[in-house]
This record gives C-alpha cells, sequence and structure tokens, in this order.
C-alpha cells in the first residue's frame, strides 16, 4: 500500500497570508493525486485533482503542483472560510490512500 | 443539483449489522463507479470499497473483506453497504462518494456522512 505523509501537522496562518501544504507519496503516484478540504462535521470537498487541476467552483487562490512523490498546495492570500483539515489522497493504485491530514488554522 | 444522501447508520452491538445506503440524484448513477470512505471520530479518511457502473467489479480493503459487501441499483440509483459482523473499529462516519473516473480516481462528489457506533 501506497503510504501518503503530510507536513506540516498543523499550520496556523494569518488572514491574507499565503500557506503551502505538503504531502509525500511513498513510492511514484505520478500526477494521480488529489487534495481535500474539510471543515468541523462537514464532508471533504474536493480542491485539486491530477496533482494540479483545480475542481469546478474552486477559487484561484489554491493551487497544486509536483509529481512523483512530492506535492504541494499552495493557497495565496489566506481568507477566514479556508481554515479546516486539507487531506492528499493518491489515487495511482490499489488501495487508494489518504494522508493523515493537516490542520490549516487561522490566527 | 447533484446529490449523494446516505442513510441506514445507528448504533448496533459487536458483531451485529447495519445496511447503509446512498441515494444519487442529478445525475446518471449508472455511469460512474461509486466508493465508500469512512472517517473514524477524530480520525483521518480510509478508503473502504468501490463498484464499478455496472456492479460486477467490486473491491474491498483488507480490513473489512469477507464482512462488508458493496451492491447498487441502478434502476433506484442507490448504492448499498451491507456491513456484517461488525466491531468498535468499525465506529465512524460513513461516506459514500463519486469517483470522477473508472477505477480509482479523485471524488468529486460526496454524500453527507451517516453515523456508524458499534458499542
Amino acid at each position: 500500500e501506497i503510504v501518503m505523509t503530510q507536513s506540516p501537522a498543523t499550520l496556523s496562518v494569518s488572514p491574507g497570508e499565503g500557506a503551502s501544504l505538503s504531502c509525500r507519496a511513498s513510492q511514484s503516484v505520478y500526477t494521480n493525486l488529489a487534495w481535500y478540504q474539510q471543515k468541523p462535521g462537514q464532508a471533504p470537498r474536493l480542491l485539486v485533482y491530477s496533482a494540479s487541476t483545480r475542481a469546478t467552483g474552486i477559487p484561484a487562490r489554491f493551487s497544486g503542483s509536483g509529481s512523483g512523490t512530492e506535492f504541494s498546495l499552495t493557497i495565496s492570500s489566506l481568507q477566514s472560510e479556508d481554515f479546516g483539515v486539507y487531506y492528499c489522497q493518491q489515487y495511482n493504485d490499489r488501495p487508494i490512500t489518504f494522508g493523515q491530514g493537516t490542520r490549516l488554522e487561522i490566527k | 443539483e447533484v446529490q449523494l444522501v446516505e442513510s441506514g447508520g445507528g448504533l448496533v452491538q459487536p458483531g451485529g449489522s447495519l445496511r447503509l445506503s446512498c441515494a444519487a440524484s442529478g445525475f446518471s448513477f449508472s455511469n460512474y463507479w461509486m466508493h465508500w470512505v469512512r472517517q473514524a471520530p477524530g480520525k483521518g479518511l480510509v478508503w473502504v470499497s468501490r463498484i464499478n457502473s455496472d456492479g460486477k467489479t467490486i473491491t474491498y480493503a483488507d480490513s473489512v473483506r469477507g464482512r462488508f459487501t458493496i451492491s447498487r441499483d441502478n434502476a433506484k440509483n442507490t448504492l448499498h453497504l451491507q456491513m456484517n459482523s461488525l466491531g468498535g473499529d468499525d465506529t465512524a462516519v460513513y461516506y459514500c462518494a463519486r469517483a470522477q473516473g473508472m477505477g480509482v480516481a479523485a471524488y468529486d462528489i460526496w454524500g453527507q456522512g451517516t453515523m456508524v457506533t458499534v458499542s
């Protein structure tokens, strides 16, 4: 099984600042990687797929990059509604696996 | 509106069974692979099972294989998860999710989740 490792575990950022979240795969997943945002009591929401393609309706301040084993999600000019837990997911190989999440806190 | 709505969760004793359902609307359900993902309280997301569009290709996580059965009724736009021999480790919110593409893919639509408590 492919292990996905996210860092940092928690990130505290002031509104208007940028944030960068990292995700590492234990073996290459090419660009078969997605990012999700989850807020308390809600289902996850797809932000980015194919490592760098924004999902429908996702603001341009969210951008994904990377390939192989190293990926990142960058949020420019953080808004208050961007708090939550962010998960990366690989879908290159079965079973589908998720990272443990990065909690993004608003200062 | 494209929507998935889960139902069937609840409190069950260890060793018991539950059947979850996921009602789809607003899209051509029969064209999509569907998955179940679970999330234990305070924990991360874990893939459980998947089924292809015609119900003939099915895969399970090792932790549920032999105990859980995924199925679908395309005439009723409904996905099911029959869960037997439940244990404490199965306590979680269960989400159904639509896969963007065939096989393994990102999940573009999620249900709101249904809570299963084994105690």
